[in-house]
């Protein structure tokens, strides 16, 4: 069965500390892995990756892709108060139903 | 502009009730989702369509109909509501990227 773990589930930290998440999962057409931050409202879009080793990067966000380790990191450095959300993982299998698997999420608090 | 947006954002009712819940959006996108999201934060696809077709029919109890009357709109109608239908309803859509946009959510309470 397919499927997407994240890890950890829940972690807090002091404003300007550097957090890593991880995303890995096992999917049998894999085609491509999302993350996605939550905050109050609706998951709001952070990174699509498709390749291997190709870091994507967005403010103090990047994120990671490992084919190989079937895994993903999103690295967020010099965390704020405004970076305390839930931070989802999802992939994207290559058959044509267009589902996502969600894994469960990560939720970061950053303390002041 | 809104680009996926949903009506109403809280609906509270009995249970026993029937609801719906209407989503549209202005992207183009062909296909639409709707996702439930428990109290635990998970989401969980219940429904998609493409061009109007339904392709993704998970599990859920066949109180749940949804209606797509053209790639823009895809409307959730909920009959005989229970008290475990509460949650936030999202609805999304997507093109070929499989790169979800969201709307903002309806909180479903059942009382």
């Amino acid at each position: 069965e397919d499927k997407v773990v994240q890890s950890p589930l829940s972690l807090v930290v002091h404003e300007g500390d550097t957090v890593t998440l991880n995303c890995s999962y096992e999917v049998t057409n894999f085609r491509s892995l999302l993350w996605y931050k939550q905050e109050k409202k609706a998951p709001t879009f952070l990174f699509m990756l498709t390749s291997s080793g190709i870091e994507k990067k967005s403010g103090r966000l990047s994120s990671i892709l490992d084919k190989k380790e079937l895994s993903s990191i999103l690295n967020i450095t010099a965390t704020q108060t405004g970076d305390s959300a839930i931070y989802l993982c999802a992939v994207g299998d290559a058959g044509n139903n267009r589902k996502l698997i969600w894994g469960l999420g990560t939720s970061l608090g950053v303390n002041p | 502009d809104t680009a996926v947006s949903q009506t109403p954002k809280y609906l509270v009712t009995q249970m026993g009730n029937d609801k719906s819940i209407k989503c549209e959006q202005n992207l183009g996108h062909d296909t639409m989702y709707w996702y439930k999201q428990d109290s635990k934060k998970f989401l969980k696809i219940m429904f998609s369509y493409n061009n109007k077709e339904l392709i993704i029919n998970e599990t859920v109890p066949n109180r749940f109909s949804p209606k797509s009357p053209d790639k823009a709109h895809l409307n959730l109608h909920i009959n005989s509501l229970e008290l475990g239908d509460s949650a936030v309803y999202f609805c999304a859509s997507s093109q070929m990227t499989r790169l979800l946009f969201f709307g903002p959510g309806t909180r479903l309470t059942v009382l």
